[in-house]
């Protein structure tokens, strides 16, 4: 079945260590998306690319890259993780953007900071 | 700019209670609609969508009518399980919204706990 992945489901790193999450799809789409989502939270919009373009959101920290090296591959740095950057975050992709494009989300990499 | 209004949860209904879990939209442009779910633990699910005005959407027994007038995508279930226990997210994509009409716009979820 075709599908997002995301790797690994859970994370724990220390405060100030540099930490990778991945996500792969099977989905061939355009456009992959990063967002953190806290608990009881709605997803809150990261990063995304297009292809290879890369679209930064205005409130995003500087601690937070990302990387695209293929157009299966997506990663997720995070550079000196904070205790408040635990979170669950999420992948998305979608075909294309536009109108009644749906996004298809990955289960997620749970990200605890100690 | 765009946002997205849901009823405030938790929500805790009996199995074979008849669900509805309201929202509404503010949007620039004529946006789609969504609603996703989240099982504990879990990623999104896209549980169903509508791109235009009287569209219904449907899928799992879950319904929502997009009502231009109302700006409303009410999601309704005639008979709950108890698998059904979830957050469920109402969100819009307006492609006419400009630089940003890529983005979902979330409301902020609503916790739906059945009990047998």
């Amino acid at each position: 079945d075709a599908m997002v992945i995301q790797n690994p489901r859970y994370q724990v790193t220390q405060f100030g260590k540099p930490v990778t999450l991945s996500c792969s799809q099977t989905l061939n789409h355009n456009v992959m998306y990063w967002y953190q989502q806290k608990s009881s939270q709605a997803p809150k919009l990261l990063f995304h690319y297009y292809d290879k373009d890369f679209n930064n959101e205005a409130d995003t920290p500087d601690n937070f890259q990302s990387r695209r090296p293929n157009t299966s591959f997506c990663f997720l740095d995070i550079r000196s993780p904070g205790l408040g950057d635990a979170a669950m975050y999420l992948c998305a992709t979608s075909r294309d953007q536009g109108q009644g494009y749906e996004q298809y989300f990955g289960p997620g990499t749970r990200l605890t900071v100690t | 700019g765009n946002s997205v209004t849901q009823m405030e949860g938790p929500v805790t209904l009996s199995e074979e209670a008849f669900l509805t879990i309201n929202c509404t939209y503010t949007a620039t442009g004529y946006p789609s609609l969504f609603w996703y779910v989240q099982y504990p633990g879990e990623g999104l699910q896209l549980l169903l969508k509508a791109t235009k005005a009287d569209d219904k959407g449907s899928n799992k027994g879950f319904e929502a009518t997009y009502r231009k007038e109302t700006t409303s995508f009410h999601l309704e279930k005639g008979s709950v399980q108890v698998s059904d226990s979830a957050v469920y997210f109402c969100a819009l994509s307006d492609p006419y919204s400009g630089a940003g009409s890529y983005q979902l716009t979330f409301g902020k979820g609503t916790k739906l706990s059945v009990i047998p």
